[in-house]
């Protein structure tokens, strides 16, 4: 069964607005949670990452915000882009392999 | 692309026949890792390596080997091909504790 589940799907939002991506997890052996941007035909692309220590990380315009106790994380893209249209994944992961367990995906469109 | 090659970029086999999936790296990492990606599912962990010739399985591993003999090469075989194993197949190198990505290999078994 998938270790972390992504909501939602799918999204539509227009320029300049606000995308939102959850993920929640139940595994709190989970240490390093990053997130993934893809483009068609393309490999993931780290975007950001952060671990359960922190609450919250802001690059650019793509912040993380942690909830320990809920086992939840989400990705927020401010003033998006139609250059953000893509793919995002949430991942987890707990050892020192690096072997990650990634969410289903979203789909973000940017409309113009 | 870290220096990240995957060949071939695409291929269509028979059900049945045997294929290999290349994946090398010219930066010499230590973790190489190949991943399905299949709608629904993102990307699931087939198998992994930590040097040469130490490999381990993944959470999908059934019906898929891996070899390393050499620190840059990773290559991932179906024995016998089936139509479950369609899918994008993605290699990938750990950098500190970053993961890398190649292009990815779309494999159609028919």
């Amino acid at each position: 069964q998938q270790q972390v589940k992504q909501s939602p799907q799918s999204l539509i939002v227009q320029k300049g607005g606000i995308s939102i991506i959850n993920c929640a997890y139940e595994n709190t052996a989970f240490d390093y949670f990053p997130w993934y941007q893809q483009f068609p035909g393309k490999g993931p692309a780290l975007l950001i990452a952060i671990r359960p220590d922190v609450s919250e990380k802001k690059e650019g315009r793509f912040t993380i915000s942690f909830n320990k106790s809920a086992k939840q994380f989400s990705l927020h893209i401010m003033d998006s882009q139609p250059g953000d249209s893509a793919t995002y994944f949430c991942a987890a992961s707990m050892d020192s392999w690096g072997k990650l367990q990634f969410g289903a995906g979203t789909q973000v469109v940017v409309t113009p | 692309d870290a220096g990240i090659t995957q060949s071939p970029r695409h291929k269509v086999t028979e059900t049945g026949t045997p294929v290999t999936l290349r994946c090398h790296q010219t930066e010499n990492h230590r973790y190489m890792y190949w991943y399905r990606q299949d709608p629904g599912h993102g990307l699931r962990l087939i198998h992994y390596s930590y040097g040469v010739k130490d490999t381990d399985k993944g959470e999908v591993s059934d019906g898929y080997s891996v070899s390393r003999s050499k620190t840059e090469d990773f290559l991932l075989t179906l024995e016998s091909a089936t139509s479950s194993q369609t899918s994008v197949y993605f290699c990938a190198i750990r950098y500190n504790t970053e993961a890398f990505f190649g292009q990815g290999t779309r494999l159609t078994v028919v």
